[in-house]
């Protein structure tokens, strides 16, 4: 399957601080990416959808000033939580897929916001 | 109703056991069914794919998708403590690819 790559696989910062997690696809173009959150023992919550030279479609409640997206190229999407909070801590995934629907997971990155 | 069900009721099974997991969906529209791995701390792992209705194998696993019941499954056969993870449903269609999740089901293979 197509490989997906995460940088940080974890970070701890402090409250009011902004945080860039990338996601790379390694051996595909992705025009698409996903970037979700999960919370312990909860199932993934999509939070956007991130499109290549387009901005990104959030989901309701998400909000867009606090979780920005950027994917300025067809292998590279970020996400920076901007003006972290303790409760902004959580476990960010990202995934993209090779057009058919099947979608390939990254490692993640714990944001852990003291 | 939610898009996807699944009982997230942790399920232990002794080692060789047969495990049984399902998922039910309300979205009719879904053509495309995946089953996910995900390890404790990790991002989930593509187990099975597939389109429409019918059964797939793949070694040990097997999914079986029944769309005139909206009802999924998968099976692990002499499953294994290494198979000890949390399976996640997913399942998309009706012309985008975002993926409907269920809650996932945390499974624990006693040796």
């Amino acid at each position: 399957g197509a490989v997906v790559s995460q940088h940080p696989s974890w970070v701890i910062c402090k409250s009011g601080t902004s945080v860039k997690i990338e996601c790379r696809s390694l051996d595909f173009q992705a025009t698409t990416m996903f970037w979700y959150r999960q919370f312990p023992k909860q199932s993934l919550m999509l939070m956007a959808t991130s499109n290549e030279g387009s901005k990104a479609t959030y989901e309701q409640g998400v909000e867009k000033d606090k979780f920005l997206i950027n994917h300025a190229s067809l292998t590279l999407s970020t996400l920076t939580v901007t003006s972290a909070h303790p409760e902004d801590s959580s476990f960010y995934i990202c995934s993209s897929g090779t057009g058919y629907n099947e979608q390939f997971f990254g490692p993640g990155t714990r944001l852990t916001v003291l | 109703q939610k898009e996807v069900e699944q009982d997230p009721g942790p399920l232990s099974v002794p080692e060789g056991a047969i495990v049984s997991l399902n998922c039910t969906y309300s979205n009719s529209a879904f053509q495309y069914f995946m089953w996910y791995r995900q390890y404790s701390r990790k991002g989930p792992e593509l187990l099975m794919y597939t389109y429409s209705s019918g059964n797939k194998e793949d070694g040990r696993f097997t999914a079986q998708v029944d769309k005139s019941s909206k009802y999924i499954s998968l099976f692990i056969r002499d499953s294994q403590p290494s198979d000890s993870a949390t399976y996640l449903c997913a399942m998309s269609g009706g012309g985008n690819n975002r993926l409907a999740f269920g809650k996932g089901n945390q499974v624990v293979v006693i040796p």
